[in-house]
């Protein structure tokens, strides 16, 4: 089953920020990931964080690791319309074989104008 | 550099019908994964290679679906006899060193 949860849903008007969050269960979590599906099209990675950060940034693009709630967000700065999307959030686990990634399933964005 | 390719992009069979989809994996990329997405959920692992090895199949259904990856570049995935609940968006992904997966754009499936 999926143990990686995400809302299913967020509105946001152009120009706000966007935070998009997403809870894991498994603590032996290595890699934490944010990827950003349009439709008909495949999986963009947008960025990651090793376990051992509490934070990353990357342009427009906050990620913040919180691993004692095991809480991952999303921060879109300056949002805009190209940004609606389903976001999904994944982990890569010790317990797994290296590379393979749980993914939630998905918070849709809509920017509105 | 070119990304992950994938053919065909649409296909539909009817139910017990057979259907194969191919990837090409960015040049050099040794990981080779499938995924599964159904719609309105994540992508599932079906099956992972290092090369042309298998690291990880278990969650295949290995009575319908197969995979190979013989010269360790080109894929194929196969679904023998197919069903309705193999309806889906079949993902392939490369990675060079397993902490990035970069994405194909996928195959639709629909079975009738």
């Amino acid at each position: 089953g999926e143990d990686v949860e995400q809302s299913l849903f967020l509105s946001v008007r152009e120009g706000d920020s966007s935070v998009i969050n997403c809870t894991y269960t498994d603590s032996s979590s290595t890699y934490l990931y944010w990827y950003k599906q349009e439709p008909g099209a495949g999986l963009q990675l947008l960025t990651y964080i090793f376990s051992n950060m509490d934070m990353k940034q990357d342009q427009r693009l906050t990620v913040l690791l919180n691993k004692k709630d095991k809480h991952l967000s999303l921060r879109i700065a300056d949002t805009q319309t190209g940004d609606s999307a389903i976001y999904f959030c994944a982990e890569s686990r010790l317990t797994d074989s290296w590379g393979k990634l749980q993914f939630g399933a998905g918070t849709q964005v809509v920017v509105t104008p | 550099e070119a990304g992950v390719a994938q053919s065909p992009r649409y296909k539909i069979i009817e139910k017990r019908q057979s259907v194969a989809f191919w990837c090409n994996p960015i040049s050099g990329h040794a990981t080779l994964y499938w995924y599964q997405q159904i719609l309105g959920q994540g992508p599932k692992l079906l099956i992972q290679f290092q090369n042309n090895g298998v690291v990880d199949d278990s969650q295949l259904p290995k009575d319908r679906f197969s995979a190979e990856r013989l010269k360790g570049v080109d894929s194929t995935l196969k679904i023998q006899p197919a069903k309705l609940e193999d309806s889906a968006v079949y993902l392939c992904a490369s990675s060079l060193d397993q902490t990035e997966q970069y994405f194909g754009p996928g195959t639709r499936l629909t079975v009738t």
